[in-house]
């Protein structure tokens, strides 16, 4: 049973508009979540992250939003660019530091010109 | 600059043949894990090291070896491959800091049992 959910495989998306990829959890013992791009050939990369605590966290063109009522968090890109255009992974730990991720399927996200 | 190194980037084995895949980091971390991620799939967890204690997850079959000889090498060891096990091979370290982990992915190595 899957603890991480990316319902869209896909998104399409315009070039400088906002792309918005969701994600949903059933874990209510997560306390901190992660953003990771991927592009084809490469490791993901570690892109946001939000603890529990926050509903709301900010870095540059990227930010995430958590709402742990409804076990759902999103990451919004505004403007999107076309570099943006990976697959792109919520996922989601519990318990202290060392723990490892449970990973959503992905979402690649497409931008168009 | 520091990284998380894997080799080989594409690894074939033969159904039953042992195989080895190897990462490697420059960062110093103290934590080091393994993912298998199959097609379409999720990155799933095999177990991690941190240090020297092993940590394994419950439903990582008996298949799947670990060796962490030193801080900076971690080894996956597939005794006995079989068709379902041709997945992508994802090694990650961590450093140990509650709220402020962040792990760290090299580029995974391919794996394909013929």
């Amino acid at each position: 049973d899957q603890q991480v959910k990316q319902n869209s495989p896909s998104l399409s998306v315009q070039e400088g508009r906002i792309s918005i990829l969701n994600c949903d959890y059933t874990n209510s013992m997560f306390d901190y979540f992660l953003w990771y791009k991927k592009y084809p050939a490469e490791g993901p990369t570690f892109l946001i992250s939000i603890s529990s605590i926050k509903d709301k966290n900010e870095d540059g063109r990227f930010t995430v939003f958590l709402n742990k009522s409804a076990k759902h968090l999103s990451l919004h890109i505004v403007p999107s660019q076309p570099g943006d255009s990976a697959v792109y992974f919520c996922a989601a730990r519990s318990g202290g530091g060392a723990d490892g991720l449970t990973f959503g399927k992905g979402t690649h996200l497409i931008i168009q010109p | 600059d520091a990284m998380v190194i894997q080799n080989p980037r594409y690894q074939v084995t033969q159904f039953g043949k042992p195989v080895t895949l190897s990462c490697s980091q420059t960062l110093n971390h103290n934590v080091m894990y393994w993912y298998q991620q199959k097609s379409s799939q999720a990155p799933k967890l095999l177990f991690h090291y941190y240090d020297k204690d092993f940590n394994n997850e419950a439903d990582t079959p008996d298949n799947f070896q670990s060796r962490r000889p030193n801080t900076s090498f971690c080894f996956l060891d597939i005794r006995s491959p079989g068709l379902g096990d041709a997945a992508m091979y994802l090694c990650a370290t961590s450093t140990r800091k509650y709220g402020t982990d962040t792990q760290y992915f090299g580029p995974g190595t391919r794996l394909t049992v013929l």
